[in-house]
């Protein structure tokens, strides 16, 4: 399973754009990176998921450099909902299994 | 689409009893489920992988006669805490995958928090 690296925490306030930064410099040819939300005592949420390039849904984008070792995660105008933790996550294909690091705990203050 | 519910949300038993946690996937037939716990402030640990139909593939140091999976159709996986102690207090967290599609994306349960006294 390719390891993944955030960073711990993050502050924002509301209104702001919010990247979160993952390295996953041992990414396999075919493993796709996903990003979940966790909300406390909640199970994690599926936000976005991509292979390449820059993919966009209604929550967030996500953006993937050419060599694939990292992707950052978008939050455009985050609001105080936002406020959770972040993982990212590459696999998915070779290996079903999901290898969750620390997450990244975003805080969003108004 | 694509959800996930477990039930119970909660549970409180004392110690020595078994609990059993059922996972269903409600808009999709999972060939695959996984099984994850979460202490307090940490990150998922993956405790088992569950098939449809055969034994389940547990994970490092996870006993498996303590955490008994059964994956009996495609809608439904449960976890049977055995003899649950105070240790296995926990947040315990099912995903669940189509299979055989790439990306497999998993999508997870609510979680169900177990307090054992």
């Amino acid at each position: 399973l390719a390891k993944t690296t955030q960073p711990i925490s993050m502050d924002s306030y509301e209104g702001q754009e919010v990247n979160i930064t993952c390295s996953h410099n041992n990414i396999a040819t075919n493993d796709y990176i996903t990003w979940y939300q966790q909300f406390p005592s909640q199970g994690p949420r599926f936000i976005i998921q991509g292979y390449k390039t820059k993919v966009t849904n209604e929550v967030a984008s996500l953006f993937i450099p050419a060599d694939r070792k990292s992707s950052t995660l978008s939050l455009p105008r985050v609001s105080l909902s936002d406020t959770a933790v972040y993982y990212c996550l590459v696999g998915l294909t070779n290996d079903y299994k999901l290898s969750f690091g620390a997450g990244t705990t975003v805080t969003v203050r108004a | 689409g694509a959800v996930v519910s477990q039930h119970p949300s909660r549970v409180i038993c004392k110690s020595g009893t078994s609990v059993k946690i059922e996972c269903r996937s409600l808009d999709f037939q999972a060939t695959t489920m996984f099984w994850y716990r979460q202490f307090p402030k940490k990150s998922l640990m993956l405790m088992a992988t569950s098939n449809e139909g055969s034994k389940a593939t547990y994970e490092q140091g996870v006993e498996k006669d303590k955490f008994l999976i059964n994956h009996a159709s495609l809608t439904l996986s449960t976890l049977t805490v055995t003899s649950a102690h105070p240790e296995d207090s926990s947040f315990y967290i099912c995903s669940a995958a189509l299979g055989q599609v790439i990306p497999d994306t998993q999508y997870f349960g609510p979680g169900t928090r177990l307090t054992v006294l």
